[in-house]
């Protein structure tokens, strides 16, 4: 069974500094991995996935994550953090198959100082 | 593209009560709908699968006849909780998925609370 470990659950970072959240994943087969964001009271908003080939992928709002199946990581990056990027974040893995479904990590809460 | 919509964002019952959330995608078809629970200050615990026309996949723990789950539709989804308790309040988000994505499209999220 796929897991997906976070092991930040709270980072703080001053406005305008660089970002990493760290995920490690367990699956067995090429994953399908996902960041995705939520604030608070809301859904989740995806910011980027990886299916295949290149292992750095570009999201919205200027994040970017890398894959790395030697380490099975796959973090999220932003050089630059804007306030309004303080939130909830989740690294997902996805099963292929029929039965396909994500598995979330327990997520990183970032806040951002001015 | 690619909008989930659930409704409602909020409900407030009595215990004892069943409450319905809806989940419908709203400019694409989706052919399977995931519905999640979570706790506050925790992560996505999945409940259950469902594929339209067809019986949903309760995942390990989950009571199949507390959450009943209907998948009509290639548009919506909807999951009710019958015989409400207080421990059954929580925040129910769905998710949407087109054949063969790998994504999943969330909704805004229900927030259930039991009294």
């Amino acid at each position: 069974a796929q897991s997906v470990t976070q092991p930040d659950i709270h980072i703080t970072v001053s406005e305008g500094a660089s970002l990493e959240l760290r995920c490690n994943y367990s699956y067995g087969a090429t994953p399908y991995l996902f960041w995705y964001v939520q604030s608070p009271g809301q859904g989740l908003q995806l910011l980027l996935k990886y299916f295949s080939g290149d292992t750095l992928v570009q999201g919205i709002k200027g994040f970017e994550a890398e894959f790395k199946r030697s380490q099975s990581s796959f973090n999220l990056r932003k050089p630059s953090v804007h306030w309004s990027d303080a939130a909830e974040y989740f690294c997902a893995v996805g099963s292929g198959g029929s039965n396909y479904k994500l598995t979330f990590g327990k997520g990183t809460l970032l806040t951002v100082n001015p | 593209g690619a909008v989930v919509s659930q409704h409602p964002s909020r409900v407030i019952c009595k215990s004892g009560t069943s409450v319905k959330i809806e989940c419908r995608s709203l400019d694409f078809q989706a052919t399977t709908m995931f519905w999640y629970r979570q706790f506050p200050k925790q992560s996505l615990m999945l409940m259950a699968t469902s594929n339209e026309g067809s019986k949903a996949t309760y995942e390990q723990g989950v009571e199949k006849d507390k959450f009943l789950i209907n998948h009509a539709s290639l548009t919506l989804s909807t999951l009710t909780v019958t015989s409400a308790h207080p421990e059954d309040s929580s925040f129910y988000i769905c998710s949407a998925r087109v054949a063969g994505a790998g994504e999943l499209f969330f909704g805004e999220g229900s927030r259930l609370t039991v009294l």
